[in-house]
């Protein structure tokens, strides 16, 4: 069965940067999109961006370009996530999912960070 | 960027009643090749969000069938036909036609 195990939780200072894991099970990892969601506590969910881990090419959202970064490791079936010089509106439930391109079907568990001084 | 829009957001239903919940996109979700990516998702209380229903009106793999899902162009509905306690959460429409992809505000069920 399709699985997708997102790394722990974590928190960081403002200013600093935080990279999640999304390791993938049960499919062919090359052959879906792997996409990024975040959710600010009591809000919606906010696409970010993702990657082809077939070619390594990648989407973000403009609100996230030049912060987020997603890259993958194919010999492990893992993607990765990095979001650098955070801010406390970045604390928030970050979300893997694969998508068939923007069609989205399984969720990782997701990853909660807390950005806090 | 297409804007998502659902109504209402907040849904207080009596057990075994009906639910429907609209998504409007401010442009036609059809994709040239035909197809319309507008999926349906749920989020339970403490959970990540399962997908029910996609490209508008196809039930996943273990959702019930009173979920159902309809619509074409902009106009979109997600209808649950008889309400059961397990359906409480919030409910996310999805489309994935253009670019960036983008998800409704969320619709909150509620028993009454």
């Amino acid at each position: 069965q399709v699985q997708l195990v997102q790394s722990g939780a974590e928190v960081k200072k403002p200013g600093a940067s935080v990279k999640v894991s999304c390791k993938a099970s049960g499919y062919s990892f090359t052959g879906y999109y792997m996409h990024w969601v975040r959710q600010a506590p009591g809000q919606g969910l906010e696409w970010m961006g993702w990657i082809n881990p077939n070619s390594g090419g990648t989407s973000y959202a403009q609100k996230f370009q030049g912060r987020v970064t997603v890259t993958r490791d194919t010999s492990i079936s893992t993607a990765y996530m990095e979001l650098s010089r955070l801010r406390s509106d970045d604390t928030a439930v970050y979300y893997c999912a694969r998508g068939e391109g923007s069609s989205i079907d399984y969720w990782g568990q997701g990853t909660l960070v807390t950005v806090s001084s | 960027d297409v804007v998502m829009t659902q109504s209402p957001l907040s849904l207080p239903v009596t057990l075994g009643q009906p639910a429907s919940i609209s998504c409007r996109s401010s442009q036609s979700l059809v994709y040239s090749g035909g197809d319309t990516y507008l999926n349906w998702f749920q989020q339970r209380p403490g959970q990540s969000p399962r997908r029910l229903i996609y490209k508008v009106s196809n039930r996943d793999s273990g959702v019930p069938d009173r979920f159902s899902g309809s619509g074409s162009g902009t106009d979109f509905t997600l209808k649950i036909s008889r309400v059961e306690a397990e359906d409480v959460g919030v409910y996310y429409c999805m489309q994935g036609t253009h670019w960036p992809p983008r998800f409704g505000q969320g619709t909150k069920l509620e028993i009454k």
